[in-house]
This record gives structure tokens, sequence and C-alpha cells, in this order.
């Protein structure tokens, strides 16, 4: 049971160039969602997903789209980068009903120069 | 608006140590409350939660918590820090709406343990 797992764990990109953020759950979870991490700032939501086909935006969704074709995987996609989204992403998922405890995969750090 | 104080944004202890780590909240109605602590290169991991009941709770690694509805606070507590409890901690407000529960973060507290 490998729970949340993301890819890559580092990336640099150049302003304006493209890229995916992938996020795995192998717990069978109908709820997955993304932030960003900055100093000083805590998470901020960005992205989540209600289940497979479901998704809505969050605190911070500007600059990124997400799609969910199954119930495990969520990417993220970051369609021209901007320095400003330099930040620590992590992807979280968590059950439907009763224990809302969310769980965490070990986050990617994206630069963008 | 929802939101969440952490009021100090760095700590430091001896080890051995008692440690409080402050919350406080804005939520109209009775919120969910967690504390998660981030170890460096980390995701986070859940130390303890409160969604209603005994206002004291117990979490792993010999941390509690208080929910003081007076005082909308929700502070962590340790009778005893040890070296390996140097992390960021970061308590956060479960809301319910479009049936999903978002995840309100404070800023975090950072802990330094000195041996």
């Amino acid at each position: 049971n490998a729970g949340v797992t993301q890819t890559p764990k580092f990336q640099v990109l150049k302003t304006g160039q493209s890229m995916t953020l992938q996020c795995a759950q192998d717990m069978n979870h109908e709820y997955m969602s993304w932030y960003r991490q900055d100093p000083g700032m805590g998470l901020r939501l960005i992205h989540y997903s209600v289940g497979a086909g479901i998704t809505d935006q969050g605190e911070v969704p500007n600059g990124y789209n997400v799609s969910r074709s199954t119930t495990e995987d969520f990417p993220l996609r970051l369609l021209s980068a901007a320095p400003s989204q330099t930040s620590v992403y992590f992807c979280a998922s968590r059950t439907e009903t009763g224990n809302y405890e969310q769980y965490f995969g070990p986050g990617t750090r994206l630069t963008v120069t | 608006a929802q939101s969440v104080t952490q009021p100090d944004i760095h700590i430091t202890v001896s080890e051995g140590a008692s440690l409080e780590l402050r919350c406080n909240y804005s939520y109209g109605a009775t919120p969910y409350l967690f504390w998660y602590v981030q170890s460096p290169g980390q995701g986070l991991q859940l130390l303890l939660k409160y969604f209603s009941g005994d206002t004291l709770v117990q979490g792993i690694k010999g941390f509690e918590a208080e929910f003081k509805r007076s005082q909308s606070s929700f502070n962590l507590r340790k009778p005893s820090v040890h070296w390996s409890d140097a992390a960021e901690y970061f308590c956060a407000v479960g809301l319910l709406g479009g049936g999903y529960n978002k995840l309100i973060f404070g800023a975090g507290t950072r802990l330094a343990v000195h041996p």
C-alpha cells in the first residue's frame, strides 16, 4: 500500500513552459486535492475533486488545470509556468465519509525561472 | 471569512521541556480541527483531530490538544519534547461545503529543539 505518490520530486521550468505534476493514490479514496505551500502562508487549496469526472476550484486556481479520469489519478497541469508558481505542491486524498483525515503525498518542489 | 492563526512563527525549547503551540480559528460553526506535522523535506502527517465530544484529544507521538470554544483555540501540547520533534507544525480547520471537507491551514510554527 503506497498511499499517495507524487512525481517528480523536483522540477525546474523556464517561464512559459508547460508541465504536469502527477499524483496517484491506491486507497480508493473519492476525494483528492492539490495544495501549494509557500513560506509563511501554510498550504492553500488549488483544485479538488470529489470523484472521477468531477473537479472544482479552491482558493488559488489561476494558472492551473486539473482533470480526474480515474479514481486513482489526479494530475495538475501548468499550461504556461510563471515565477509566481515557484512553490512546493502537495497532493492529498481522503475517504468520502466518516474520517476526514487527509493523506498527503511527499510533495513536488517546483522552481520557475 | 474563515481563518486560522498561529501566532508563533518560530519556537525554541530545550529537550525535555514542555511545549505548547497556539492556534486560533475564526469560523461560524463548530469546526473540525486538525494538527499536522511536517518534517524537513517531507509531506504532512496528521498528529490529531477534533470533531466533537471530549475537548481534550490525544494524538500520536505523545501530543495532545484542547479545544476551547470560548477562546476559539485549539492549542497543541506535549509534556516533554524530544529532539525528533523538531519540525514545522500546522493547525487546520476543516470546512464542510459542497459535499467536500476543505482544509484551511495556518501559516505554521517551526519548532527547534536544543539538546
